[in-house]
């Protein structure tokens, strides 16, 4: 069955600290693996799209990696508004659906 | 940037009553999605839509849900009957392949 395990559950980060998060994936026959940023009471917000082992992808103060078993969203000296739910998604062949993780609340203080 | 629009933001409704949720999608998307996430859980997979007809739906998406593109813009979800347990935020997507989604903000549906 696939299945999408995103760890820590929770994150908090001093300003400048950084870190990483874990997505972890079975699936089969991987199509993609989707980052998404989540406000409170608010739709996901696109990151990044990965489509292959080795791939990377950057924005501001945020990567993504690839591998054939997991996903790393690393971040690179977080600042106050890099504070929100972190979610990983993944699209398996032959399917429309996306399977969400549970997501990482990372909350960077001042 | 174009993005995905949602109507109403929030939803009260009783018990048993029908509810219909609207989405603008991107304009030139072609695919289009219903997402739900129950406070607290994960966002699931409703149904996808494409050429004007349902391409896959889930389990939750029983016969008392239904979904339409009245028009060129709109995609709308219908509930006919709903439930306590309905109660969630639903979330709208679209694509232009079958590929990266781009959400909208949601509606709140408050079942009471």
């Amino acid at each position: 069955e696939d299945q999408v395990t995103q760890s820590p559950e929770a994150l908090r980060l001093q300003e400048g600290e950084s870190s990483s998060l874990n997505c972890s994936y079975t699936v089969s026959g991987l199509r993609g693996l989707f980052w998404y940023r989540q406000d409170p009471g608010k739709g996901p917000e696109f990151l990044f799209t990965l489509y292959s082992a080795g791939e990377e992808k950057e924005k501001e103060r945020l990567k993504a990696t690839l591998t054939k078993k997991e996903s790393f969203l690393h971040i690179t000296a977080p600042k106050p508004e890099d504070s929100a739910t972190y979610l990983c998604a993944v699209l398996r062949r032959n399917t429309d659906k996306l399977i969400f993780g549970t997501g990482t609340r990372l909350q960077v203080f001042p | 940037e174009p993005e995905v629009t949602q109507t109403p933001s929030h939803q009260v409704t009783q018990m048993g009553q029908e509810v219909i949720l609207r989405c603008v999608p991107i304009s030139n998307h072609l695919y289009f999605y219903w997402y739900r996430q129950i406070l607290g859980q994960k966002v699931e997979f409703l149904v996808s839509f494409y050429n004007n007809e349902i391409s896959e739906k889930s389990e939750i998406f029983d016969d008392q849900f239904s979904v339409e593109r009245p028009d060129g813009s709109n995609f709308t979800l219908k509930i006919r009957s709903t439930k306590l347990e309905d109660s969630a935020m639903y979330f709208c997507a679209s694509s232009l392949a079958t590929d990266t989604q781009y959400f909208g903000p949601g509606t709140r549906l408050t079942v009471l």
